[in-house]
Parts: C-alpha cells; structure tokens; sequence
C-alpha cells in the first residue's frame, strides 16, 4: 500500500531563513506526489504534485519539492519564509495506479518566527 | 468560479441528533470525496463517488455515517444517531475527469457533538 511520512510534525523557522519540510514515501507503482496547505480554519490547498514529469516542481506561493526516487523522497523548500507561510503542510500519494483517492501524511505544522 | 461549497460551516449539536452536512462540487466535476480530520486521526479518507456513484466506502467508520450523491452538484453525509466521538472537522473535495488526480477542498465543516 502506498503511504507518505512526514518527519517532524511542529517546524518552526526565522522570518526569510528556508523552508524545508520533509517527505518520504512508500509506493509499489510509480508514484503521484503532493503537497497541500492547510490555513487556519480553511480547507487544503493544492501547493504542487509531481506526476512523473520533470523531478523538480515548482507550486505557488514560491514553493517547489524535488522528487528523489533513490531516496524516496518528496521534500518541500521555500527559499524564505514569510510570516505568511506558517500553516500545516501535508504530503500525500496517489494510492494506487489509476486510482484517483490519495493517502495523506499526519502533517507538519509550520511556525514562523518574526 | 466557485469552489467547493459546504454547508453549515458550524454545527453544534446533542448526542443521538441527527446531523446531515452538504456539499456542492465544482461545476464539471465529476469526483467526490468526504473527508473527517481530527487531531489524534489526521485527515481520513471516509468515501469516494465517481459520477455519482460512491466506489469506495471503506472509510465509513460505522452504520451510523451513510452518504448520497442524488446528482452532480450535491452530496450529503448523515450521521444518526450522532456520538461525542464523531467531533470533527468534515471535509468535502472534488476533482475533475481530465485532471483525475487533483482533488480541491472545500472550507469544511466544523461537527461538535454535546
């Protein structure tokens, strides 16, 4: 079954110093990758997904995640925070090939400090 | 273009009520997805329906939760009788036929049971 980890459920991070939140997967096909954001007392929003195109993706708000196969790795990185940005952060996989329903990770919660 | 439109956004209700939240999907849609996010649980797939027909109701947690999509542009999830335990925030999501694996989210719905 696939399945996405996220390390580290609370990161906290300086106004302008990078982002990085962590992803790895687990998946017996090929898998499909997103990030998605979660503000306060709103729904999820899609930051990016990698959908076996080009390995770095680029989202919005100057996001982007690189997918590393060797590494099973799907990391989000912002080059600089903004007080904006802190919200929880989930990882998911497609759970199968095909299938349109995704597997989500518990989530990382982002704090950035002024 | 509107997005994903729950209603109510709040509901407080007594234990053994019944309680019915509703969804209206994006336009053209034709992917639906309920989702319930707690803090101990994370973010649980609860059932799924392609044109109108659910396909995957493992999710459900038990007899008291049963959904129905009369048409493409409505859902509801019931919850009778509903228990203390079922406090969440519910999630409803769709997704388009040419875009199969992206799913976009409504605001929710915040559920407390007394």
């Amino acid at each position: 079954a696939q399945s996405v980890t996220q390390l580290g459920s609370h990161v906290s991070v300086s106004e302008g110093a990078l982002v990085l939140l962590r992803c790895n997967y687990s998946s017996s096909v090929p898998p499909y990758l997103f990030w998605y954001v979660q503000y306060p007392n709103q729904g999820l929003q899609l930051l990016l997904k990698y959908t076996s195109a080009a390995t770095l993706v680029k989202g919005i708000n100057g996001f982007e995640a690189e997918f590393k196969k060797s590494e099973t790795s799907f990391h989000l990185t912002k080059p600089s925070a903004h007080m904006s940005d802190a919200a929880e952060y989930f990882c998911a996989v497609r759970r199968g090939a095909g299938s349109y329903q995704l597997t989500f990770g518990k989530g990382t919660k982002l704090s950035v400090i002024p | 273009d509107a997005g994903v439109i729950q209603s109510p956004r709040h509901e407080v209700t007594e234990m053994g009520q019944e309680v019915t939240l509703r969804c209206k999907p994006i336009s053209g849609h034709n992917s639906l997805f309920w989702y319930r996010q707690t803090m101990m649980r994370g973010l649980e797939l609860l059932i799924y329906f392609n044109n109108n027909v659910p396909i995957d109701d493992s999710g459900m947690p038990e007899d008291r939760f049963s959904a129905k999509m009369p048409n493409a542009s409505f859902s509801t999830l019931k919850i009778q009788p509903s228990e203390p335990r079922d406090s969440a925030v519910y999630f409803c999501a769709s997704g388009a036929q040419r875009e199969r694996e992206t799913q976009y989210f409504g605001p929710g719905t915040r559920l407390l049971v007394l």
